[in-house]
């Protein structure tokens, strides 16, 4: 099992802001590492594999950047309907795991 | 555009079996790794398992022997069962895809069925 950490566990950021999240593993992973973003009573949505590859019609202000043991989503001008729970996942190994979720809240 | 959508019951008793299904459209191929995540409550994701389109499965160890996935792709259907079930069982649960690639992303997700515990 190879736990992540993210950080911080919620923040409050206003429209226009650059907001970061960080994801770090137990151990190296290479780039194995997935973010998603879920808001309540919809499903998840990729927003970024393989640590920096933007999932197709993701918005260009998300990025993703890391290898190894830490990793960091990047919200570069927020926007209103960024408003959610931002978890990482990694898939170094078949036993997935998930980081305990980034919880953004729009000032 | 895969999409998927899961359904069954919304309430199962203390020691019991809950048994979903995810009904999957859209996808333009089978070979996908079909999975089960959930979220309990006021908690994160946590993966359940996979079935892969060969019918080759692979579960979280946390659950011991109480998961069975199983896949009918003539049906377009996936299922989950999880056996002697309690309250800890109780969350929101998501089917999702992922395809055979190195980071296995999962691309495609359900809206999630709540699954209570409860006697």
């Amino acid at each position: 099992d190879i736990p992540l950490t993210q950080s911080p566990s919620s923040l409050s950021a206003s429209v226009g802001d650059r907001v970061s999240i960080t994801c770090r593993a137990s151990r190296g992973i290479a780039t194995y590492l997935n973010w998603y973003q879920h808001k309540r009573g919809k499903a998840p949505k990729l927003l970024i594999y393989a640590a920096s590859n933007l999932q197709s019609g993701v918005p260009s202000r998300f990025s993703g950047s890391g290898s190894g043991t830490e990793f960091t989503l990047t919200i570069s001008g927020l926007q209103p309907e960024d408003f959610g729970t931002y978890y990482c996942q990694q898939s170094f190994t078949t036993q997935y795991t998930f980081g305990q979720g980034t919880q953004l809240e729009i000032k | 555009q895969v999409q998927l959508q899961e359904s069954g019951p919304g309430l199962v008793k203390p020691s019991g079996t809950l048994s979903l299904t995810c009904s999957v459209s859209g996808a333009s191929s089978t070979s996908y790794y079909w999975s089960w995540i959930r979220q309990p409550p006021g908690r994160g994701l946590e993966w359940i398992g996979y079935v892969f389109h060969t019918g080759a499965t692979n579960h979280n160890s946390f659950l011991g022997n109480r998961v069975t996935i199983s896949l009918d792709a003539s049906k377009g259907q996936f299922s989950l069962r999880l056996t002697s079930v309690t309250a800890a069982d109780t969350a929101i649960y998501f089917c999702a895809t992922s395809t055979p690639t190195p980071s296995r992303h999962f691309d495609s997700w359900g809206q999630g069925i709540l699954v209570s515990v409860s006697s």
